[in-house]
């Protein structure tokens, strides 16, 4: 089935620094979405990405849709104690299934 | 505006016994889709419902069905239940397909 790899697995920052994680996929998708869970509750939508080579911000984060429509990567900037969680990436193809990522599990130290 | 609901939150069952979860979405969303998340396999699609009808269906047992009723509120169950059921169950809703899905809490089931 299709998979995605996401990286990295863990992340530990420093307040204030800027963090950048990605997924990619062998299959292509024609939707690309970001999600942020916090412990004990569902997954929020962060960015959600419908055109290769889109490129689109919500606040501190930036997400873009790879040209090849394999990959997809997240920018965080000037990250926050709260931006702590876990971060999925998640493709969409031609069915309204959602395949997700592992996740990246964020830690920032204040 | 609320969000989509889940019931219960918790739930703890015995090998062998069935379970029912229960989804209401948010309101107008015709769309609703079923998760499993476990700490091993992570965030697995179980099956998708639009206006009543399961449209999708990913590679989970029989043991694992779905319904949708009429006014979009979806119930999931899982008969003779396994330890391996234990997860976190999953609840998203969107206006149609491909868009916007938006979760819920979910419920965390054990099976002990």
């Amino acid at each position: 089935g299709q998979q995605l790899n996401q990286s990295p697995q863990s992340m530990f920052i420093q307040e204030g620094e800027d963090v950048s994680m990605n997924c990619t996929s062998s299959s292509i998708f024609n939707t690309w979405l970001w999600y942020k869970q916090d412990p004990g509750e569902g997954p929020v939508l962060l960015i959600a990405l419908y055109k290769a080579g889109e490129l689109t911000s919500n606040g501190r984060l930036t997400a873009q849709f790879g040209i090849t429509r394999k990959d997809s990567f997240l920018n965080i900037s000037a990250s926050i104690p709260s931006d702590v969680g876990i971060y999925f990436c998640a493709g969409q193809g031609g069915s309204e299934k959602l395949v997700f990522g592992k996740g990246t599990k964020l830690t920032v130290n204040p | 505006k609320a969000g989509v609901t889940q019931t219960p939150r918790y739930l703890i069952k015995t090998r062998g016994q069935q379970v029912t979860l229960s989804c209401s979405p948010i309101s107008g969303h015709r769309s609703v889709s079923w998760y499993q998340q476990t700490p091993g396999q992570g965030l697995q699609f179980l099956f998708e419902y639009f206006s009543e009808t399961q449209r999708n269906k990913g590679n989970f047992p029989g043991r694992f069905s779905g319904r949708q009723f009429s006014n979009s509120r979806s119930e999931m169950n899982v008969s003779t239940l396994e330890l391996g059921d234990s997860a976190l169950y999953l609840c998203a809703s969107s206006p149609d397909r491909g868009t916007g899905y938006t979760f819920g809490s979910g419920t965390r089931l054990t099976v002990v």
